[in-house]
């Protein structure tokens, strides 16, 4: 059965304060692991897509990486803005392009 | 850019009243889904569309319906509203080509009481 499991459920961080959040996955036949953010009372908003072990993406205070069995969000001196709940996705090889989320992090920057 | 549109934003239903939540997107995109976010449960795949007539069953179909006889529209429908349908319902689409994103409504929040 296809899973995708990330961790921490919440994080609090101060600004300034790096941190990386977790996302695994036992998948059969990836087709691309997908980063998402999601502020309250919206819809999520695309982040990142990453193909095969070993890519990084960035973008601004934000990369992720990939490997055979999870990915990383890495946040470096995150600010209050920052502050959503980031979800991964993964789509894998079957029937249409459907894309199977884990729970999402919550992530909270005090000023 | 209008992307995905969802209507309503909220609604409150009775319990054994139905209801059609719309959803239509601009981007020519031939994948659309349907997915319900309850709290602490992430995104769970009710329905999904690889075009126009031809749908499928996801992670949660009971309880629900849907249709797609136009590219841009993708209804879900409610027959029977149990307690257990109060979520936030969010459309989404994507294009064809594999490992592109999906582009997601605003979402709807339901409740049935």
């Amino acid at each position: 059965e296809d899973q995708v499991t990330q961790s921490p459920e919440a994080l609090r961080l101060q600004e300034g304060e790096s941190s990386s959040l977790n996302c695994s996955y036992t998948v059969s036949g990836l087709r691309g692991l997908f980063w998402y953010r999601q502020d309250p009372g919206k819809g999520p908003e695309f982040l990142f897509t990453l193909y095969s072990a070993g890519e990084e993406k960035e973008k601004e205070r934000l990369k992720a990486t990939l490997t055979k069995k999870e990915s990383f969000l890495h946040i470096t001196a995150p600010k209050p803005e920052d502050s959503a709940t980031y979800l991964c996705a993964v789509q894998v090889e079957s029937g249409g392009n459907q894309f199977y989320f884990g729970t999402g992090t919550s992530l909270t920057v005090i000023p | 850019n209008a992307g995905v549109t969802q209507t309503p934003k909220f609604r409150i239903l009775k319990i054994g009243q139905s209801m059609t939540l719309q959803c239509t997107q601009d981007m020519n995109h031939n994948y659309m889904y349907w997915y319900r976010q309850d709290p602490g449960m992430g995104l769970k795949l009710i329905y999904y569309s690889v075009g126009a007539g031809i749908t499928d069953k996801g992670e949660v179909p009971n309880g629900y319906n849907v249709s797609r006889s136009t590219t841009e529209d993708f209804p879900l429908r409610l027959e029977l509203a149990a307690p257990s349908q109060t979520s936030v319902y969010f459309c989404a689409s994507s294009d064809i080509t594999w490992r592109t994103e999906a582009f997601f409504g605003q979402g709807t929040r339901l409740t049935v009481v």
